[in-house]
């Protein structure tokens, strides 16, 4: 069964640092999403991403943040100067055209110290 | 903005009981996703119920969506104890990306 995998599974930084975020969406899906999930915290949207560029974005996604399709398989976020507080579970997911199901990947705990 | 809340906080049952989850939200949506998620592991897609849907079945899920209450319950029947997780329900918005937009979610705990 097709699946959204993320790579690394878990990032340790240092403040100021780039992190990068890799994901790889289900194949034939077009729609793209990063969430987050502070520990013990709801999981929250950070962007969404279709035909390759933003469709919408949350007051957490400011200029720190970037995504990338750099290819026709990858789904990147960039975190470009990380903080303490960007600590926390990344998800991406993915959507088909017609169905509303989004299926996440199995996240990326980043760890900023 | 629209929130799905679950109700309750966190739910403790025995093995081979049922497990009723409740959600509740403000807005209209397109449709209303349940997730389960493990401590500290990525979200498993469960089931969707469209807008105009009432009741949805999966295996020993059942989800109903009364739009009218703006609410959702998720039942789990013959609970195993591999039913151990979280529940989060996510709603979406009628325009725009379909970003969803999660509850706090129900600790659910199955006793053996």
């Amino acid at each position: 069964e097709p699946e959204v995998t993320q790579t690394p599974s878990h990032q340790v930084t240092q403040m100021g640092q780039e992190v990068i975020l890799r994901c790889v969406p289900i194949s034939n899906h077009l729609y793209f999403y990063w969430y987050r999930q502070i520990l013990g915290q709801k999981v929250e949207f950070l962007v969404s991403f279709y035909n390759n560029e933003i469709s919408e974005k949350s007051e957490i996604f400011d200029d720190q943040f970037s995504v990338e399709r750099p290819d026709g398989s990858n789904f990147t976020l960039k975190i470009r100067s990380t903080k303490l507080e960007d600590s926390a579970m990344y998800f991406c997911a993915s959507r088909g055209l017609a169905s509303g199901e989004q299926y996440f990947g199995p996240g990326t705990r980043l760890t900023v110290t | 903005s629209q929130q799905g809340e679950e109700d309750p906080q966190a739910l403790s049952i025995q093995e081979g009981e049922n497990a009723t989850m409740n959600c509740s939200y403000k807005t209209s949506i397109n449709n209303l996703q349940w997730y389960r998620q493990n401590s500290g592991r990525g979200l498993v897609h469960l089931i969707l119920i469209r807008s105009n849907e009432r009741e949805k079945h999966s295996g020993r899920l059942r989800v109903t969506l009364d739009t009218s209450k703006k609410s959702s319950s998720l039942l789990i029947t013959a609970s195993r104890a591999a039913d151990t997780a979280s529940y989060f329900c996510a709603t979406d918005e009628v325009l725009g990306a379909q970003k969803l937009v999660f509850g706090q979610g129900t600790r659910l705990t199955i006793n053996p």
